[in-house]
């Protein structure tokens, strides 16, 4: 399996930072690289897919960025509803998708 | 709008079977697959596998293969994930999502989720 690894696991930062959450992939999976937002008790929710995609109706602060092993999630200027856990999946592999541990975003 | 709408929490015995339900709206169900993904109490994300509402083929992960079973009905438009000989450590809220058949894949939409609990 492509195993994923997310750094930081965990985040502290004020509201108009800028924040980078890096995700690494065991073997190269091109550009298939998801990233999702989750916050407590609610389903994941579509940030940015093939790497480098915005979502439809995801505000322009957020960014993705890499291809092979490594890639980035960008928050340009952070802002309250921003604070959640962000998780970055690889669809390389469709016998077996894989997300990363998380990384918990929260408030300074 | 597109909707994915699970069913209710469960309460099962260790070494039952627990089915859950997904019925989708606001699009053609044929034309996505879907995905389950679930999570452990405060933990992350763990895809399950993948049935095409088009023909009904399956993925499953290799740790879960012959003890899941996902079909659709695609004259309800609903998708079901069947998971047997439940253990403790099946106790975690289970996602169903549409999944964007590709290049690239990914989950666009998701249901709000069930907890299924398994408990003696």
């Amino acid at each position: 399996d492509i195993q994923m690894t997310q750094s930081p696991s965990s985040l502290s930062a004020s509201v108009g930072d800028r924040v980078t959450i890096t995700c690494r992939a065991s073997q190269s999976i091109s550009s298939y690289l998801n990233w999702y937002q989750q916050k407590p008790g609610k389903a994941p929710k579509l940030l940015i897919y093939a790497a480098s995609s915005l979502q439809s109706g995801v505000p322009s602060r957020f960014s993705g960025s890499g291809s092979g092993t490594d890639f980035t999630l960008t928050i340009s200027s952070l802002q309250p509803e921003d604070f959640a856990t962000y998780y970055c999946q690889q669809s390389y592999s469709t016998a077996m998708y894989t997300f990363g541990q998380g990384t918990k975003l929260e408030i300074k | 709008q597109v909707q994915l709408v699970q069913s209710g929490a469960e309460v099962k015995k260790p070494g039952a079977s627990v089915k859950v339900s997904c019925k989708a709206s606001g699009y053609t169900f044929t034309s996505y697959g879907i995905s389950w993904v679930r999570q452990a109490p405060g933990q992350g994300l763990e895809w399950m596998g993948w049935i095409s509402a088009y023909n009904g083929n399956t993925n499953y992960a290799q740790k879960l293969q012959g003890r899941v079973t996902m079909t659709t009905d695609t004259s309800t438009s609903t998708a079901y994930m069947e998971l047997r000989s439940l253990r403790s450590d099946d106790t975690a809220v289970y996602y169903c999502a549409r999944e964007i058949e590709g290049p690239p894949y990914y989950f666009d939409y998701w249901g709000q989720g069930t907890l299924v609990t398994v408990s003696s």
